[in-house]
């Protein structure tokens, strides 16, 4: 079972609407959690870190949680724009460890 | 700055063949990282450099594949002998911080490998 789980898998929504994209996971000791956006054939890029004791962190219309105690992360987009089209990556980093999660495809449509 | 510069952005090679990717960090950068890109597996960290020193391996799949960084300026992941499964995305990305702590990592575009 991975450590990091993604969820949904993929997401169509329309082009203004906001959404929401889940990450839980079970790694430990915790260290930090780490937002990635992945365009189809690039590098990943990323978002937002956030370390134990941050539980909210944006980057323009992103804007990431944290809980700690219950070990989600969420990754809020308001206002989708068609660049938004990308995969998402969530990676949990513990100690020299760091684990990856299976992405959320999200499609923005005019 | 460039960025991470990676090459060849593809490669086609026969099962086999010696394989060898290569790497720029940014300048400045002390740490190194190559990673691993499937449908399947999705992205997997093979190893990582600090200060030119490899630090962890543990995440290379096999003897097959080796990582060096000979300079601050220049890594290549080699590939000997290429086996289909091996076929992947393979990028490289480096970062200020010495650690796998808060720090930012930039990733180049990447290496397509097709191994036939």
């Amino acid at each position: 079972k991975n450590q990091v789980e993604q969820s949904p898998q993929s997401l169509i929504i329309l082009e203004g609407k906001n959404c929401t994209l889940q990450c839980n996971y079970t790694v430990s000791p915790f260290s930090n959690l780490r937002w990635y956006k992945q365009d189809t054939g690039r590098g990943p890029v990323s978002l937002t870190i956030m370390t134990f004791s941050e539980n909210t962190k944006s980057n323009g219309r992103y804007t990431a949680t944290l809980d700690a105690d219950t070990k989600q992360s969420s990754l809020h987009i308001t206002a989708s724009q068609l660049s938004d089209s990308a995969s998402y990556i969530c990676v949990v980093t513990a100690g020299n460890d760091m684990r990856f999660g299976a992405g959320t495809r999200l499609t923005v449509k005019p | 700055d460039a960025g991470v510069i990676q090459s060849p952005r593809h490669e086609v090679t026969e099962m086999g063949q010696e394989v060898t990717l290569r790497c720029k960090p940014i300048s400045g950068h002390n740490s190194l990282f190559w990673y691993r890109q499937t449908m399947m597996r999705g992205l997997e960290l093979l190893i990582y450099f600090n200060n030119n020193v490899p630090i962890d391996d543990s995440g290379m799949p096999e003897d097959r594949f080796s990582a060096k960084m000979p300079n601050a300026s220049f890594s290549t992941l080699k590939i000997q002998p290429s086996e289909p499964r091996d076929s992947a995305v393979y990028f490289c990305a480096s970062s200020l911080s010495s650690t796998l702590a808060k720090n930012i990592q930039y990733f180049g575009a990447g290496t397509r490998l097709s191994v036939l």
